[in-house]
Order: C-alpha cells, then structure tokens, then sequence
C-alpha cells in the first residue's frame, strides 16, 4: 500500500517549458489536490477533484493545468513555466466527506530559471 | 473562507521540555487536521480533530469547536519532533481545508 505517490522528486525547467505532474493514490479516495508551498507561506491550493471526472479551481490556478485521468491518478500540468513557479508542489487526496483527512505525497521539488 | 492562524511562528527548545502549539479558526469547523513537516519536507499526519481530545504517544490535540482553537500538545520533546507543525481547518459546505502558516520548532539536545 504506497498511498500517495508522485513523480518526479525534482526538476529543473528553463522558463517556457513545460512539463506534467504525476500523482497517484491507492486508498480509492474520491478526492484529489494539489498544493504549492513557499517559504513562510504555508500550503496553497492550487486545484482540486472531489470526484472523477471533476475539476475545480483552487487559491492559485492561474498558469496550471489539470486533468482526473481516472480515479486513481490527478495530474498538474505548467504549459510556460515561470520563475514564479519555483516552489515545492504536493499532492493529496482524501475519502472526502463526512470524513476528509488529507494524505500527502512525498512532493516534488520545481525550479524554473 | 475560512482564516487559520497559528501561533507562535517559531519555537526552540531543549529537549525534555514540554510545548503547546495554537491554531485559531475564524469560522466553525468540519475539518481540522495538524501535520508535522519534518527536515526532509515529508508531511506526516498527526491528529484528524474536528472537535474533541486524542492523544498518540507524547504528542496530543484538542480543538474546542465552540471557541475557534485547536492546540497541539509536544511532552518531553526530542530532537526528532524538530520541524514545522501545520494546522488545517475546513469550514461550512466546503471540506477542503485551508493551512495555517505553520509553527517551526527547533529542539536541541
């Protein structure tokens, strides 16, 4: 049972390139996320899936795209990657309600120059 | 939506000590979880609490609904409790929790 996986662990963009997210859960939970956190910021919604076949925009959207393959996997794509992109990107997912404690993927750590 | 504030910000102590971490909501809860971030940027889950009190080893939550607050309690600290602790909350329709900026503790031995 590996809960929340996501690939890759690192990367480095140069500005305008683009590149996917990859996350995967096997606790067929309903609910999806993904976050970004910045230093002294906390973490960020940036969208979320409370269903397959859903998608929703969160706090900070603008430049990401996301697709609910299926119910296991949530991607996060950047189209023109920017220097504001830099951060750590997290994946969650959860059973959603009345129950919806979040579990954590391992986080991919983004640099864009 | 819903603001989560936590306090303090930064905290050091010697190993042994005892501490308690604060999270204040602004609106009633559906939801509220703490995370320890630990060095390596891992988030562990620590307490699902939406109201009420759970204890797990030295570490225990309590969150008073009615009041707006969550506290984390760390007894006899370790250098391995070291990181920054996240509270959580959701609030009303919606179950996606918006984060506190989090607590770092620093334990020394």
């Amino acid at each position: 049972n590996a809960g929340v996986t996501q690939t890759p662990k690192f990367q480095v963009l140069k500005t305008g390139q683009s590149m996917t997210l990859q996350c995967a859960q096997d606790m067929n939970h309903n609910s999806m996320y993904w976050y970004r956190q910045d230093p002294g910021m906390g973490l960020r919604l940036i969208y979320y899936s409370a269903s397959e076949g859903t998608t929703d925009k969160g706090e900070v959207p603008n430049g990401y795209n996301v697709s609910r393959l299926n119910k296991r996997e949530f991607s996060l794509r950047l189209e023109s990657a920017a220097p504001s992109q830099t951060s750590v990107y997290f994946c969650a997912s959860s059973g959603g309600p009345p129950s919806a404690e979040q579990y954590f993927g391992p986080g991919t750590r983004l640099t864009v120059t | 939506g819903i603001q989560v504030e936590q306090s303090p910000p930064d905290l050091i102590l010697q190993e042994g000590a005892n501490s308690t971490l604060r999270c204040n909501f602004s609106d009633s809860v559906n939801n509220l979880q703490w995370f320890h971030q630990n060095p390596w940027g891992q988030l562990i889950n620590l307490f699902y609490i939406p109201s009420g009190t759970k204890q797990n080893g030295r570490l225990s939550a309590t969150t008073v609904a009615t009041e707006r607050y969550s506290l984390l309690y760390i007894s006899s600290s370790q250098t391995t409790d070291s990181g920054v602790y996240f509270c959580a909350a959701a609030s009303g329709g919606s179950y996606i929790p918006t984060f506190g900026r989090g607590t770092s503790l620093i334990v020394h031995p």
